[in-house]
Formats: C-alpha cells, sequence, structure tokens
C-alpha cells in the first residue's frame, strides 16, 4: 500500500511568482487536507477537499486555492507569492474523521 | 472553535528518563485528541490517539498520554527514553464543531541526550 507522497520535495521562488504543490493520496482515502508549517510552529489548516470539492477552510487569503482530481489527488496552488509564504506544506489523506495520514511535505522558500 | 496549548516549547532529557510533555485543550464539545511525532526533515507521523472510552491510550513505541477531561488535558508520557525518541512532538483536537478538522498546538522539542 503506497502512503501520502507530494511533489517537489523543495522549491524556491521570488516574491510574486506563483507555485503548484501536489499531493498523492493514499489508496482508498477520498479527503484530502492542506496544511501550512512554518519554522518552529504547528501546522495551520488551509482547507480540505471530499470528492472534488472544498470541505472548509482556514484562515488563508484567495490567493491559496486548490484542487482534488478524481482519483482523490490533489493540488495546492499559491498566487502572488509573499515571504511570509516561506514554509513547509503538508498534505494529510483519510477516509474516517479520526486519522489523517500525512505526507513527507514540500519546502517551499520564497526570495 | 478549539485550540490548543502546549506548554513546553522544549524539553531536554537524559536517555533512560522519563518524560512528560503537557498539552491542553479547549473546546466546547465532544474532541478527538491525537498526539503527531515530527522527525527532522520528515512530514508527521501519528503517535496514538484518544476516540473514546479508556482515558488512557499507548502507542506501540511505550508513549502513553492520558485524556483528562474534567482538566481538559491530554499529557503524553514515556517511562524510558532513547535517542531515538529526539523529535518535534505536537498535540492535535479535532470537533464536530469545525467538521473534525485538525488544530495544532505549537509543538515540543524533545531533546535525548546520553
Amino acid at each position: 500500500e503506497t502512503g501520502v507522497t507530494q511533489s517537489p520535495t523543495h522549491l524556491i521562488k521570488t516574491r510574486g511568482q506563483q507555485v503548484t504543490l501536489r499531493c498523492s493520496s493514499q489508496s482508498g482515502h477520498n479527503t484530502v487536507s492542506w496544511y501550512q508549517q512554518a519554522l518552529g510552529q504547528g501546522p495551520q489548516f488551509i482547507f480540505q477537499y471530499y470528492r472534488e470539492e472544498e470541505n472548509g477552510r482556514g484562515n488563508f487569503p484567495p490567493r491559496f486555492s486548490g484542487l482534488q482530481f478524481p482519483n482523490y489527488s490533489s493540488e495546492l496552488n499559491v498566487n502572488a507569492l509573499e515571504l511570509d509564504d516561506s514554509a513547509l506544506y503538508l498534505c494529510a489523506s483519510s477516509f474516517k474523521v479520526d486519522e489523517q495520514f500525512f505526507g513527507p511535505g514540500t519546502r517551499l522558500t520564497v526570495l | 472553535a478549539q485550540s490548543v496549548t502546549q506548554l513546553d516549547s522544549q524539553v531536554p532529557v537524559f536517555e533512560e528518563a522519563p518524560v512528560e510533555l503537557r498539552c491542553n485543550y479547549s473546546s466546547s464539545v465532544s474532541v478527538y485528541l491525537f498526539w503527531y511525532v515530527q522527525y527532522p526533515n520528515q512530514g508527521l507521523q501519528l503517535l496514538l490517539k484518544y476516540l473514546s472510552g479508556s482515558t488512557l491510550v499507548e502507542s506501540i513505541n511505550g508513549f502513553e498520554a492520558e485524556f483528562n477531561k474534567s482538566q481538559t488535558s491530554f499529557h503524553l508520557r514515556k517511562p524510558s527514553v532513547h535517542i531515538s525518541d529526539t523529535a518535534e512532538y505536537f498535540c492535535a483536537v479535532s470537533d464536530s464543531s469545525n467538521d473534525y478538522k485538525l488544530s495544532f498546538g505549537a509543538g515540543t522539542t524533545v531533546t535525548v541526550r546520553a
């Protein structure tokens, strides 16, 4: 059984650019959640997708957007990058509400 | 809305000594509680969880946590730590008020020394 995978592992962008991060969910999981983990902090919930529909959103601006595909993989898009967007972005997949399985994350650096 | 407070940001401990990581939460409804561990440059791994039933939950690698509803706490303990337990530990809570989305604490860094 393949776990949650994310790509790319690392990414360097400059302010104002756009970025797309990708996540493949664990087999059988229909829900994907995205989190932002700034250095030295706990993960913050960005949004969740359930069966291709957004199912809840945290306190993040609209320039953070996402998609979920029919195979339940997902993308996180961030437009107009700011320096404060530098963080580890974590994807988690789940089938039930009582456990989420996390990927290794994508480290985004904005210069 | 729920929130999580991890009372210790850093916990240095000697090998084979006990360790306790403190976690308090606030929520107005029944909660699910979790402890996740993050090793350097890795994602989060679930250590243990409380959903219902027995208030004492255990992991396969010797950690345990006790749900205390009256004190709104879910402290994590291990009676004897190993060097390999050096990591960051996150307490998290979810409940029905926000459709079971996870809210995390700021984390506790555990450094085990020989």
